[in-house]
Formats: C-alpha cells, structure tokens, sequence
C-alpha cells in the first residue's frame, strides 16, 4: 500500500463549479498536509500547508485535514480557467510523501 | 517569503558535456535541499537529499558519479549532469526545506541533451 494516495483523474469542470480534491494516506505519525499546484513545464507552486487536523482557509481555496479518517481535501470554489493544472498532495513526518497528482481542467 | 530561484531554465547541450543547475532559497536558509526528475504527465520522482555540508543521500537507482551534487551552503545546492547523453533529458526540480516540515520548489530546469 502506498503511503499517499490521490486520483490522478482528469478532472474536467465548467467554470464557477467547486472542485473537491481528495488525498487519503496510512501513516498515523504525518504532521503537516501541503497542496501544491503546478502548471505544465513549471515546478510546484505551495498553495497551503496545515499542522495537523482542522481547516484552512485562503480565498478561494479551503484545505481540510481529518486525521481520523487518514483524509485531505482541497476545495476550490468559483473555479477559473486559471486553476487548470496538476495539483500534488504532500505529507510529512520529517520525510516527506507526494500523491501522484489530479490532473484539472476548468472549461470556460 | 519562501522564494527559491532555480537556473537555468531550460539548458540544450551536447551528449558528453557536463551541466550544471543552481539552486538557491533567496530569503531563507535550507537546511535541506531536494532534487528531483519528472518525465512528461509523471510524478516527481527523488533523487537524492542533500544536507549543508554534508554528502547527499541518493535514492535506490541514482547514479552518483552521474548526478553529482553540491550543498555548499545554506542557500545554495547545485547539481551537475556529468557526461550527458540523450536519455538524461528530462525536467529537474529542486526543492528546499526550512527544517520546518515544508518544501518550496524552484521553477524547473529543462534539459534536451542533443
């Protein structure tokens, strides 16, 4: 079993849809939950990291982090053309674990 | 804040050259630093760790004497291809670690070995 994992879609949404991104994992001991966007021929940009469980917030953009479930999201509300890219999942408990990635397309 | 600048951004050379790609965190010292290849619509795959002033960690399958990297200082690690040939083109992607359990990557290099 792999220590992360994610969908790699695609994921195809019209504009202004939420799109739900999802990552479970097995490894009780992981602390910090990243998301991480990268567009095509570009290196991962970090979108937000959370220690722990809970939520964050940041514009457009929720993370959720349930530890009892071993499950994270990334919400994104009011999707744009803009947000069409790979997003990556990561944990870390010192060493550091990458989903595979979700392929995104927002249609216009 | 988290900046990490990478160059170059695309190299073209020769097969049988070497090249070297920089990596430097701009406004933070890295305790770590990370390099990593990506093929086309693939994962990231590591390939070594690297520590400031120490050896770097190579993953199972990374040729040292291939990849050869450098952790000088706090802000900078370099990776050379030595001797390149057609099968090392590809995207490197260096990445570095506050200590805090976090990465920020720097923009990629993309490297065509004629």
């Amino acid at each position: 079993q792999k220590e992360v994992e994610q969908d790699p879609g695609p994921l195809s949404v019209p504009e202004g849809a939420i799109v739900s991104l999802n990552c479970t994992y097995s490894n009780s001991a992981f602390q910090y939950f990243m998301w991480y966007r990268q567009y095509s021929r570009k290196g991962p940009e970090l979108l937000m990291y959370t220690y722990s469980s809970g939520n964050k917030e940041d514009g457009r953009f929720t993370a959720q982090v349930d530890k009892s479930s071993k499950y994270i999201s990334l919400f994104i509300r009011d999707s744009q053309p803009s947000d069409s890219a790979t997003y990556l999942c990561a944990m870390s408990e010192g060493q550091f674990y990458f989903g595979t990635g979700t392929s995104l397309t927002v249609i216009p | 804040g988290a900046v990490v600048s990478q160059h170059p951004s695309r190299v073209i050379c020769k097969s049988g050259t070497s090249v070297k790609i920089e990596c430097r965190s701009l406004d933070f010292q890295a305790t770590t630093m990370f390099w990593y290849r990506q093929f086309p619509k693939q994962s990231l795959m590591l390939m070594a760790t690297s520590n400031e002033g120490s050896k770097a960690t190579y993953e199972q399958g990374v040729e040292k004497d291939k990849f050869l990297i450098n952790h000088a200082s706090l802000t900078l690690s370099t990776l050379t291809v030595t001797s390149a040939h057609p099968e090392d083109s590809s995207f490197y992607i260096c990445s570095a670690s506050t200590g805090v359990n976090i990465q920020y990557f720097g923009a990629g290099t993309r490297l065509s070995v004629l």
